[in-house]
């Protein structure tokens, strides 16, 4: 069965530090990798990785692939106090009875402070 | 272009009864996706539509069903419902093209359940 870890459960830190957030998974025939943005509501999109694309960054986001060793990261730079939100890491596998869905981590807590 | 849309976003019910949610996808998007979101769960998967046709469940009872409508429209419904069903139910879509390139799947803004 799929799986997906996530790394730590949850943070606190300081405006202007950095986070690093960490996914590891197991998947049948590897499709996708989705990290999604919660606050109290339904996750927001940030990136997807793929074989073809395993490194994505978008502002102060950033993440990468490890295909090998079966991880992403997720950073986030100079944070500021709306980053506060669970981050979740879905992936994707490639086969028949993978098709539309995505196996969740537990997800990160991030808490930035002023 | 018009994000994913739920109705209703908030519901309360009473143990027994049942309840139909709806799922709008974007516009283009064949794809729909429902989720579960529970504190002790997560997220979990619970069935995706396909032009019509359903193409994966998750491991729920068969009190939770869904279809699709031709305008890719959704609806899940979950009959005799349970306290434990109390959650909130996200659908996602997407392309949903799985023999090319990964899609991603954009959410809607959920569905809180609340069974008394």
């Amino acid at each position: 069965e799929d799986k997906v870890v996530q790394s730590p459960l949850s943070l606190v830190v300081h405006e202007g530090d950095t986070v690093t957030l960490n996914c590891s998974y197991e998947v049948t025939n590897f499709r996708s990798l989705l990290w999604y943005k919660q606050e109290k509501k339904a996750p927001t999109f940030l990136f997807m990785l793929t074989s073809s694309g395993i490194e994505k960054k978008s502002g102060r986001l950033s993440s990468i692939l490890d295909k090998k060793e079966l991880f992403s990261i997720l950073n986030i730079t100079a944070t500021q106090t709306g980053d506060s939100a669970i981050y979740l890491c879905a992936v994707e596998g490639g086969t028949t009875d993978s098709w539309g869905k995505l196996q969740f981590g537990a997800g990160t807590q991030v808490v930035v402070t002023p | 272009k018009a994000g994913v849309t739920q109705t209703p976003r908030y519901l309360i019910k009473t143990r027994g009864q049942q309840v139909t949610l709806s799922c709008s996808p974007i516009s283009g998007h064949r794809s729909v996706s429902w989720y579960q979101q529970t504190p002790g769960q997560g997220l979990q998967f619970l069935f995706e539509y396909f032009s019509e046709t359903q193409r994966n469940k998750g491991n729920f009872p068969g009190r939770f069903s869904g279809r699709q409508f031709s305008n890719s429209r959704s609806e899940m419904n979950v009959s005799t419902l349970e306290l434990g069903d109390s959650a909130l139910y996200l659908c996602a879509s997407s392309f949903g093209d799985w023999f090319s390139e990964p899609y991603e799947q954009y959410f809607g803004p959920g569905t809180r359940l609340t069974v008394t």
